[in-house]
């Protein structure tokens, strides 16, 4: 049960396109499709972007998007806007129906 | 609309007990698995334990085993967390999050535990 690692911060300009890995063992992202995303502002609950590599749910921007191979996993958020400098975290399905987390990124908006 | 509202947190000194609750309302509570989360300060998520619909599957991380409970109350739409033998290392903000079958949709606002002398 060891956290996914995740790379402590990414940025990007307004309108660029930020990608921010998640990389776990075949136990957890590489033995299953089941990674999602989630969005948290400072103070705030986290929110549901991704889930299942690469479904968005209804009301997030299609700018949003993920994708796997192998034991990594990736969220990219295209066209940056202000609003979505904020902390990502990944999870996986690690089997036996527990849970991992990724160590999360912290994304800025240059 | 969906709502989750968990209370009961607070100071406790090492060692001690807590126990949290988390009200869900706006959806048909005991049709979903359920979930405690926690982030310690200026820490990542970490997945803390969960519960089947009816509460006859519980699940846990590794470092709660033996000293948390996790349980569910369907008439009261309530889910609980029993936290026995608290260690510093336990503070953290607690979130309460309904799954929809391997993914976290909705999340309440947390309830922060601070196990401290």
């Amino acid at each position: 049960q060891s956290a996914l690692t995740q790379p402590p911060s990414a940025s990007g300009s307004p309108g660029q396109s930020v990608t921010i890995s998640c990389t776990g063992t075949s136990s957890d992202v590489g033995g299953y499709n089941y990674v999602s995303w989630y969005q948290q502002h400072p103070g705030k609950a986290p929110k549901l972007m991704i889930y299942e590599v690469t479904k968005r749910p209804s009301g997030v921007p299609d700018r949003f998007s993920g994708s796997k191979s192998g034991n990594t996993a990736s969220l990219t958020v295209s066209g940056l806007q202000a609003e979505d400098e904020a902390d990502y975290y990944c999870s996986s399905f690690a089997g036996s129906n527990t849970y991992v987390f990724g160590s999360g990124t912290e994304v800025t908006v240059l | 609309e969906v709502q989750l509202v968990e209370s009961g947190g607070g100071l406790v000194q090492p060692g001690g007990s807590l126990r949290l609750s988390c009200a869900g309302s706006g959806f048909t509570f005991s049709s979903y698995w359920m979930s405690w989360v926690r982030q310690a300060p200026g820490k990542g998520l970490e997945w803390v334990a969960n519960i089947k619909r009816d509460g006859s599957e519980k699940y846990y991380v590794d470092s709660v085993k033996g000293r948390f409970t996790i349980s569910r109350d369907n008439a009261k739409n309530s889910l609980y967390l029993q936290m026995n033998s608290l260690r510093a290392e336990d503070t953290a903000v607690y979130y309460c999050a309904r799954h929809i079958d391997t993914y976290f949709d909705n999340w309440g606002q947390g309830a922060l535990v601070t196990v401290s002398s």
